[in-house]
């Protein structure tokens, strides 16, 4: 099946230090999302992309689209205590995202000490 | 709007037992999904609707039911309850034409089975 591989698993960081997370698959994607959980809370999207080579940004937030469509990268700039959470990557299940149906990668914790 | 919201919060369940797990929301969303979380695993799908009177099954929908009564819930129902079914249990809706594929998660539902 499909399956979504995210390194590294878990960051601990110094408050101002970028990050940088990836995502790979198997198989082709044609839609990349990325999410962050807050602890005790359900994932909120933070980046969508939807073309290959796509590089798109959200405040200090970067996310790329690999041109092979089979990976992503997350980087996150001069990082602050409230960026810590679990950040996943996501796909579409086979069948599109048009219905919400979608597979996880394990996820990255971050932790960032001040 | 309250968005996705989930009861109860935290469960405890015996084997065997028998619970529905309840997700609400008033965006008028078509879609709706559950998900489960597992540590080190992401999140799965389960099962998902596409509108009232209508679901499938998603990645691991093994012990689990659901029914689409009301655009506006989709409750899970655990009929035997197992150890393997001790999770984070989140419901999830999107609109069927949002541009960006975005579903809006509930604050989830953690679940024990002893």
């Amino acid at each position: 099946g499909q399956q979504l591989n995210q390194s590294p698993q878990s960051m601990f960081i110094q408050e101002g230090e970028d990050v940088s997370m990836n995502c790979t698959s198997s198989s082709i994607f044609n839609t990349w999302l990325w999410y962050k959980q807050d602890p005790g809370e359900g994932p909120v999207l933070l980046i969508a992309l939807y073309k290959a080579g796509e590089l798109t940004s959200n405040g200090r937030l970067t996310a790329q689209f690999g041109i092979t469509r089979k990976d992503s990268f997350l980087n996150i700039s001069a990082s602050i205590p409230s960026d810590v959470g679990i950040y996943f990557c996501a796909g579409p299940l086979a069948g599109g995202t048009s219905y919400g149906k979608l597979t996880f990668g394990q996820g990255t914790i971050l932790t960032v000490h001040p | 709007n309250a968005g996705v919201t989930q009861t109860p919060k935290f469960q405890v369940l015996k084997t065997g037992q028998s619970m529905t797990l309840q997700c609400a929301q008033d965006m008028n969303h078509e879609y709706m999904s559950w998900y489960r979380q597992d540590p080190g695993m992401g999140l799965r799908l389960i099962h998902y609707s596409v509108g009232a009177g209508i679901t499938d099954q998603g990645e691991v929908p093994n012990g689990y039911n659901v029914s689409r009564s009301t655009t506006e819930d989709f409750p899970l129902r655990l009929l035997l309850a197992a150890p393997s079914q001790t999770s984070v249990y989140f419901c999830a809706s999107k609109e069927r034409e949002s541009p960006y594929n975005e579903q809006f998660f509930g604050p989830g539902t953690r679940l024990t089975v002893l």
